[in-house]
């Protein structure tokens, strides 16, 4: 049964860069799934951010794409994001998830992480 | 893109059958036979509950089923009890590689 764990700062300054990591364990990164960004404004619904292939090959939502980076690090079976020139509007509950390939949904969440922003 | 077209609240007694709808165009939810629905208690991760659009995961209940006609997507919880009470999203894909949720459902067991 493969497990995420999302990790990073809490609080980001408003124009800042917001940084994520997201440890896979009980599987590898590597194998033929995307590993996906999800966030949650409080009280909002959920916003797709993007996505990784272990290959490094990514896919970003066409509205947030000008100021994300996803990268993978194989060697340690984890996948990271990077949201630069940040905002209020972009705190959130952010979660990292696994896609099943074929069939395109999340089939395992990590347990979400709260990120403010504020100075 | 806007998020896909939910409403925003549910209810229904136990034991009874309610359905949530998600509207979509025929670029996402009409285009594609991949939906998806999530269930999300408060302060918890979602739970996939359906994908491609009438499929259940293992371990998921039979009381929970999905349909799409045009595009409009449905999610049917029959039999309902206490613990359904949840906030419930779909999601699509919307083609060029992207991925749009709903603006999520509040249902209520009364």
């Amino acid at each position: 049964q493969v497990q995420l764990q999302e990790s990073g700062p809490g609080l980001v300054k408003p124009s800042g860069t917001l940084s994520l990591t997201c440890a896979v364990s009980g599987g590898s990164i590597s194998s033929s799934n995307w590993w996906s960004w999800v966030r949650q404004p409080p009280g909002k619904e959920l916003e797709w951010i993007g996505e990784i292939y272990h290959s490094g090959s990514t896919n970003y939502n066409p509205s947030l794409k000008s100021r994300v980076t996803i990268s993978v690090d194989k060697s340690n079976n984890q996948f990271s994001l990077k949201l630069s020139s940040v905002t209020a509007a972009d705190t959130a509950v952010y979660y990292c998830a696994r896609v099943i390939p074929g069939a395109i949904y999340f089939d395992s969440w990590g347990q979400g992480t709260l990120v403010t922003v504020s100075s | 893109q806007s998020a896909l077209t939910q409403p925003p609240s549910a209810s229904g007694s136990p034991g009874q059958s309610v359905t949530i709808s998600c509207t979509g165009t025929s670029s996402d939810v009409g285009g594609y036979n991949y939906v998806s629905w999530y269930q999300q208690h408060p302060g918890k991760a979602p739970k996939v509950m359906i994908y491609e659009v009438s499929k259940r995961p293992s371990g998921v209940p039979d009381r929970f089923s999905g349909s799409k006609s045009d595009n409009t997507a449905s999610l049917t919880v029959s039999g309902l009890q206490a613990e359904d009470e949840a906030d419930y999203y779909c999601c699509s894909y919307a083609g060029s590689n992207n991925v749009i949720f709903g603006g999520g459902t509040k249902l209520t067991v009364l």
